[in-house]
C-alpha cells in the first residue's frame, strides 16, 4: 500500500529556510488521481493546511502562507518538497505530508521541526 | 478563507453515543471529512464523503450533514476512541481548491 515518509532537519535557525521532503512509496506520484499535501501542527494546537501540488506541478497554497511557501514535485524520485523561508518560532510544528483525494486519506508519520538558535 | 468551528471538548460515558459537530459555510457546498488523532500519532481518516469509512474503521463511526453543520457520531464509544477529532473540507470562499480544518474536539471517554 502507499506510504509517505517525511525527511529533513529537525532544527532550523530563525530567518533560515525550512526544507522538507516527502517520499512516496508503494505507488506513483504521477498517477494523476491525487494532490500531494503538506500540513503542520504546532505543539498543543490544531492542524493547519499549508498547500498541495498535483504531479503536473500545479500548486495551491493556504492564503495565509502563500507569500512564503513553495511546494515542488520530483516525479523521477517520487517525492515532493516544502520550502518555507524566513522562519520564526511560530513555524515550530510537526510537519505532515499527506495524500488528498477529497480527503486526506494517507498521512506520513510527521516530523518535528523546531525553530531555534 | 472559510472557517470550521468545533467544540473544544466533549465527553461520553463508555458504551454511550456521542456526536461531534463541525460548523462552517463551506459545509453547505462540500462534505466534511473527519480525522482521529491520538497523542504522538498522525491523524487517521475515519469518515469521508456523504458517510464513508475507510477500510479498517469500525462501523460505530458514522457521519452526517445538514445545512452548514457536519456531525461525526460514535455509537457505543469505546475507551480507544478517546482522542482529538478534526473535521475538514474544501473551502468555498475562493475560486481555488483550498482546504480548511476545524480547530479540533478533544473526546474524553468516561
Amino acid at each position: 500500500q502507499v506510504q509517505l515518509q517525511e525527511s529533513g532537519p529537525g532544527l532550523v535557525k530563525p530567518s533560515q529556510t525550512l526544507s522538507l521532503t516527502c517520499t512516496v512509496s508503494g505507488g506513483s506520484i504521477s498517477s494523476g488521481d491525487y494532490y500531494w499535501s503538506w500540513i503542520r501542527q504546532p505543539p498543543g494546537k490544531g492542524l493547519e493546511w499549508i498547500g498541495y501540488i498535483y504531479y503536473s506541478g500545479s500548486t495551491y497554497y493556504n492564503p495565509s502562507l502563500k507569500s512564503r511557501v513553495t511546494i515542488s514535485v520530483d516525479t523521477s524520485k517520487n517525492q515532493f518538497s516544502l520550502k518555507l523561508p524566513s522562519v520564526t518560532a511560530a513555524d515550530t510544528a510537526v510537519y505532515y505530508c499527506a495524500r488528498w483525494d477529497h480527503a486526506f486519506d494517507i498521512w506520513g508519520q510527521g516530523t518535528m521541526v523546531t525553530v531555534s538558535s | 478563507s472559510s472557517e470550521l468551528t468545533q467544540d473544544p471538548a466533549v465527553s461520553v460515558a463508555l458504551g454511550q453515543t456521542v456526536r461531534i459537530t463541525c460548523q462552517g459555510d463551506s459545509l453547505r457546498s462540500y462534505y466534511a471529512s473527519w480525522y482521529q488523532q491520538k497523542p504522538g500519532q498522525a491523524p487517521v481518516l475515519v469518515i469521508y464523503g456523504k458517510n464513508n469509512r475507510p477500510s479498517g474503521i469500525p462501523d460505530r463511526f458514522s457521519g452526517s450533514s445538514s445545512g452548514n453543520t457536519a456531525s461525526l457520531t460514535i455509537t457505543g464509544a469505546q475507551a480507544e476512541d478517546e482522542a482529538d477529532y478534526y473535521c475538514n473540507s474544501r473551502d468555498s470562499s475562493g475560486n481555488h481548491p483550498d482546504v480548511v480544518f476545524g480547530g479540533g474536539t478533544k473526546l474524553t471517554v468516561l
